[in-house]
């Protein structure tokens, strides 16, 4: 089946600007995570949802941060006046309810110039 | 919170050979512990993960061992080849369901 999907693949932006970051999870995944990867690290945890609700958020760096998950399937990591070391891959993944395997889409990359 | 700590950072192994890259971990309540393997530009993809009741587990040419008590864990990939060739992350988590925390990566290349 159709694995996690995210869009766009690619992403550059100007300081300041405000951009969204879209996530498909696998059909049925109930949770869906938000990681950041910056060059020649691991990924870094943001957010998790479990169904419609953010069960943790600690990850989110600062209030310019925000996910959305509003019907429980497709989310939305969104950040407000983007700044320079903002620029990282974004990561999602998701799985089913319950169980550990997280399974990652290929990530957005986003540059902020 | 937890802490992963992974090495070494980068491992050059002849094809044919055995590579080991070890992780510890901070939180004791960590019991599940994964790892991935990301070549360039692509997707993290998990190879073989680890629950703490289990002390051992192989999959064909890859192994992970935990050590609870020590707070460590490590993976195991006999028989190497090129196509072995990425970087991979350790990772550790307290629940089922919860975030993973990552190490930091290992750089492992096989030389033909």
């Amino acid at each position: 089946g159709a694995g996690v999907s995210q869009t766009p693949s690619n992403k550059v932006t100007e300081k300041g600007k405000y951009v969204e970051l879209r996530c498909d999870p696998i059909s049925g995944h109930t949770a869906l995570y938000w990681y950041r990867q910056s060059l020649g690290q691991g990924p870094e945890f943001l957010i998790y949802f479990q169904g419609t609700g953010a069960a943790d958020d600690s990850g989110l760096p600062n209030d310019r941060f925000f996910a959305v998950r509003p019907e429980g399937s497709v989310s939305t990591l969104k950040i407000q006046r983007t700044e320079r070391g903002d620029s990282a891959v974004y990561l999602c993944a998701s799985s089913l309810g319950g169980a550990d395997t997280q399974y990652f889409g290929p990530g957005t990359r986003l540059t902020v110039l | 919170g937890e802490n992963v700590e992974q090495h070494p950072s980068t491992l050059s192994v002849q094809e044919g050979d055995s590579a080991v890259i070890k992780c510890t971990y901070s939180d004791s309540a960590s019991n599940y512990f994964p790892w991935y393997k990301q070549e360039l530009g692509k997707r993290p993809q998990l190879i073989i993960d680890i629950r703490s009741n289990v002390g051992e587990k192989k999959d064909q040419r890859i192994a992970v061992t935990l050590n609870k008590t020590a707070k460590h864990f490590s993976l195991h990939i006999t028989e190497t080849q090129p196509e072995d060739s990425a970087v991979y992350f350790c990772a550790a988590s307290k629940q089922a369901g919860n975030m993973l925390t990552f190490g930091g990566g290992t750089r492992l290349m096989v030389k033909p």
